[in-house]
């Protein structure tokens, strides 16, 4: 199975940077995503790793530490609309987990002005 | 290119009846996966579709069942249902079972009295 931690809120000030944890124990592991849920909305994609190291795009950075089972996703330049949910997401390798994925509770970033 | 819809998008059903849910994927994807969402926490996976077949389930009971169409759109049924399925109930498609992007629906509001 797949057991996802990842912090239930973060506050941070607009032009901030931001950290977001997740850690991971997995018996099979296919990826690693990042997904933005804004209240009453649904998730939308923002990176994933499958490879260690760190993928950038744009204000959004996420690196993924297979070793350690550990990833962060970094919002740079915070703004206003970046206060949502962060959904950090697993996909399975193993026969009976394969493509699925496993979601954490997600984390709420509130930024203030 | 269309993008991922759901219908309906609220429902409010009474503890014991039965609810099908329907979702239209993405122009181009053959997978769709069914997540159930309470407030609050992550989406928790119920199933997944790959061409027509059931490709993986979450831990959820056969009273949550559903299909998957020749041009790929989906339907979830729940029966029996039970105030605890109140919940956002989200399906996303993708190419393939192992599609690097899942892209969501904007989800059904089931609210069970």
């Amino acid at each position: 199975g797949q057991n996802i931690d990842q912090p239930t809120e973060m506050t941070a000030t607009e032009g901030a940077i931001v950290q977001i944890n997740c850690t991971y124990q997995t018996s099979g592991f296919n990826g690693l995503f990042w997904y933005q849920q804004h209240a009453g909305e649904a998730p939308t994609f923002l990176s994933y790793n499958v490879l260690d190291g760190l993928e950038e795009k744009g204000r959004f950075s996420s690196f993924l530490s297979r070793s350690k089972g550990y990833s962060y996703l970094l919002l740079k330049e915070l703004q206003m609309k970046d206060s949502a949910s962060y959904l950090c997401a697993v996909r399975g390798l193993t026969t009976d987990s394969w493509g699925k994925f496993q979601f954490g509770a997600g984390t709420q970033v509130v930024v203030t002005p | 290119e269309t993008g991922v819809t759901q219908s309906p998008t609220h429902l409010i059903k009474t503890r014991g009846q039965q609810v099908t849910l329907r979702c239209s994927s993405q122009s181009g994807h053959n997978t769709v996966s069914w997540y159930q969402q309470a407030l609050g926490q992550g989406p928790q996976f119920i199933f997944q579709y790959y061409r027509e077949e059931e490709n993986g389930r979450g831990n959820f009971p056969p009273r949550f069942s559903g299909l998957q169409f020749p041009n790929y759109s989906s339907e979830l049924n729940v029966n029996a249902l039970e105030l605890d399925d109140s919940a956002l109930y989200l399906c996303a498609s993708s190419m393939g079972i192992q599609g690097d992007e899942q892209y969501f629906g904007p989800g059904t509001r089931l609210t069970v009295t």
